[in-house]
């Protein structure tokens, strides 16, 4: 079972470079989440992705974009890589149709910014 | 705005010890609540939840988690660690709703450390 998977697993960027975070879920999930990870600060919401054809902000957008390209893949895009975007970067997808949002996560990817 | 507080940043407890897990939240009405586990280098897995009926709830790997409204608080516990429950642990809160996405927050993150 693959659930949530996350490509790449680590990445290294210069500053000013861009590049975008796949992620996918064979769940048939409806709802998808990009998070991202910093030391003391838990996790906290960039964007998400209510249905197919459905982005909105979350918490922390400033210097991403999102696409959902279809149910099952919500990828996310860093235009111009900047050092404060090192970190752990999540996807996670859930079921909303019960209203419970039992959120599944991938295993992340670890990105750095020189 | 909803808020999750997690007290300690980090735990030390002797393997074979019992444990509790302090969780926070700020909410304006019952929410559903969450603990997930994080493994060094690993996603967060769910751990157990609480939506509603009884307080008290059984999750994986041997913890359980008790809602006491009165306190806003979701403690996780465990009567027993091993060593393998070394570990960063996260509650999260999210909304009571239905049809579209609600996003959870997350707390700070607990980190506990497993002595032999």
């Amino acid at each position: 079972n693959a659930g949530v998977t996350q490509t790449p697993k680590f990445q290294v960027l210069k500053t000013g470079q861009s590049m975008t975070l796949q992620c996918a879920q064979d769940m048939n999930h409806n709802s998808m989440y990009w998070y991202r990870q910093d030391p003391g600060m838990g996790l906290r919401l960039i964007y998400y992705s209510a249905s197919e054809g459905t982005t909105d902000k979350g918490e922390v957008p400033n210097g991403y974009n999102v696409s959902r390209l279809n149910k099952r893949e919500f990828s996310l895009r860093l235009e111009s890589a900047a050092p404060s975007q090192t970190s752990v970067y999540f996807c996670a997808s859930s079921d909303t149709s019960t209203g419970r949002n039992i959120q599944y996560f991938g295993a992340g990817t670890r990105l750095s910014v020189l | 705005a909803q808020s999750v507080t997690q007290p300690d940043i980090h735990i030390t407890v002797s393997e074979g010890a019992s444990l509790e897990l302090r969780c926070n939240y700020s909410y304006g009405a019952t929410p559903y609540l969450f603990w997930y586990v994080q493994s060094p280098g690993q996603g967060l897995q769910l751990l157990l939840k609480y939506f509603s009926g009884d307080t008290l709830v059984q999750g994986i790997k041997g913890f359980e988690a008790e809602f006491k409204r009165s306190q806003s608080s979701f403690n996780l516990r465990k009567p027993s660690v091993h060593w393998s429950d070394a570990a960063e642990y996260f509650c999260a809160v999210g909304p009571i709703s239905s049809g579209s996405a609600r996003q959870l927050t997350f707390g700070s993150g607990t980190q506990l450390t497993v002595l032999p």
